[in-house]
This record gives C-alpha cells, sequence and structure tokens, in this order.
C-alpha cells in the first residue's frame, strides 16, 4: 500500500494570512500518462469531505482561487493564500494513482 | 446535481452482518465513467477506503478487509450496496458513500452522501 504522511497535523492560522500543507507519499504518484493522482479534500465540522484540488493542482469547480495545489511525484503542497474562518476544518490528501486508495491522516486546520 | 444517500441499521451485533445500501439521485448509476465507492472514518479518526463497484460489475476492495466485504450494485434501483461480514467493534465507524472519477482526469472522489454512523455492539 501507498503511505501517506502530512504535516503539520494541527495548524492555527490567523485569518488574513497564508497556510501550507505538505503530503507525501511512499511511491510516486506520477502515472505513465503524465498525471500525478493526488487530490486534497477538506472536510468541514460535521460535513463529508470535499473536493478542493484534483490530479495535484487543479481546483475543483466551486473552490476559491485562494487554494492551490503544487508538487510531483512524492511531495505535494496544498496552499491557502489568505485563510478565511470557513476555510476551518480537516484537510486530507489521497492517492488514486492504483489500489487501496490510501488517504493522509489529515491536518486540522484551525483560525487562531 | 448528483446526490448520494446511505441507509441501513445504525447497530449491528458483534459477528454479524452490517448491510449498508446508497441510493443515488441525479443521475443515473449506469452511466459509466465513474466508480462507485464505499469509504469509512473511524470516530476522531482519518478516512479508510473500502472498496469500489463500477456500473458493469467489477469489484476492487481494500485487501485488509476484502475478505469481509461485497459490495453489489442494483442498476434498476439507482443503488449499490455494502456488505461487512463478522463485524467487531474496530468496524464502529462512520460509512460514507461516494463517486469515484474513472477517467484518466477525473480520478476523483466528487459527490459523497451525508455518511452514516454505523455502531458495533451488543
Amino acid at each position: 500500500d501507498i503511505v501517506m504522511t502530512q504535516s503539520p497535523l494541527f495548524l492555527p492560522v490567523t485569518p488574513g494570512e497564508p497556510a501550507s500543507i505538505s503530503c507525501r507519499s511512499s511511491q510516486s504518484l506520477l502515472h505513465a500518462n503524465g498525471y500525478n493522482y493526488l487530490d486534497w479534500y477538506l472536510q468541514k465540522p460535521g460535513q463529508s469531505p470535499q473536493l478542493l484540488i484534483y490530479l495535484a493542482s487543479n481546483r475543483a469547480s466551486g473552490v476559491p482561487d485562494r487554494f492551490s495545489g503544487s508538487g510531483s511525484g512524492t511531495d505535494f503542497t496544498l496552499k491557502i493564500s489568505r485563510v478565511e474562518a470557513e476555510d476551518v476544518g480537516v484537510y486530507y490528501c489521497m492517492q488514486s494513482v492504483q489500489t487501496p486508495l490510501t488517504f493522509g491522516p489529515g491536518t486540522k486546520l484551525e483560525i487562531k | 446535481q448528483v446526490q448520494l444517500q446511505e441507509s441501513g441499521p445504525g447497530l449491528v451485533n458483534p459477528s454479524q452482518t452490517l448491510s449498508l445500501t446508497c441510493t443515488v439521485s441525479g443521475g443515473s448509476i449506469s452511466n459509466g465513467g465513474y466508480y462507485w465507492s464505499w469509504i469509512r472514518q473511524h470516530p476522531g479518526k482519518g478516512l479508510e477506503w473500502i472498496g469500489n463497484i463500477y456500473f458493469g460489475g467489477s469489484t476492487y476492495y481494500n485487501p485488509s478487509l476484502k475478505s469481509r466485504v461485497t459490495i453489489s450494485i442494483d442498476t434498476s434501483k439507482n443503488q449499490f450496496s455494502l456488505k461487512l461480514t463478522y463485524v467487531t467493534a474496530a468496524d464502529t465507524a462512520m460509512y460514507f458513500c461516494a463517486r469515484l472519477g474513472e477517467g484518466p482526469k477525473s480520478s476523483s472522489i466528487d459527490f459523497w452522501g451525508q455518511g452514516t454512523l454505523v455502531a458495533v455492539s451488543s
């Protein structure tokens, strides 16, 4: 299985400030077709997860442009340019390059 | 807008079988291009993929659960189902059904159900 790790696991942020979350995989997520099969999800309190970023760097429909994803291979980053109160929750990365699909442990973002 | 809704017992006895159904609305489960998935989340913990099914019936299971899991699909009812046998307290979790893209450019989980909490206890 591909093991996903995230850092930090807890992220207190002041509104308006930037935030960054790192995700690393135990194997490359770069497929032979050139796509990195890495997604980012946000699970807001009491809700189901929602897709933020797919294929490492593509914002899902309706996701504000303050969210961006980057990286390739085994190292990926989610950045929030200016954190807002509605961004609180747990952020998960997930790989889908091979089954079983696996998720990172999650990063809990909290507003200071 | 596709919507998914889980249904099933919220309490299961140890060693019995957990059975859940996901009803899909706003789109046909038979259209292709998507896997229909089950994912669970233990209380206060992260996400664990259980398995997928394609509309044609092909299934993919997490090896950690494969011996106990069966996912099936009923295209006439636009539903897919999960059965997990010989449950223990370790199977207590929130169970989500979800839609996973199948194509090379759409391999993400774009729609999730609200989740249903299943407790295993006597």
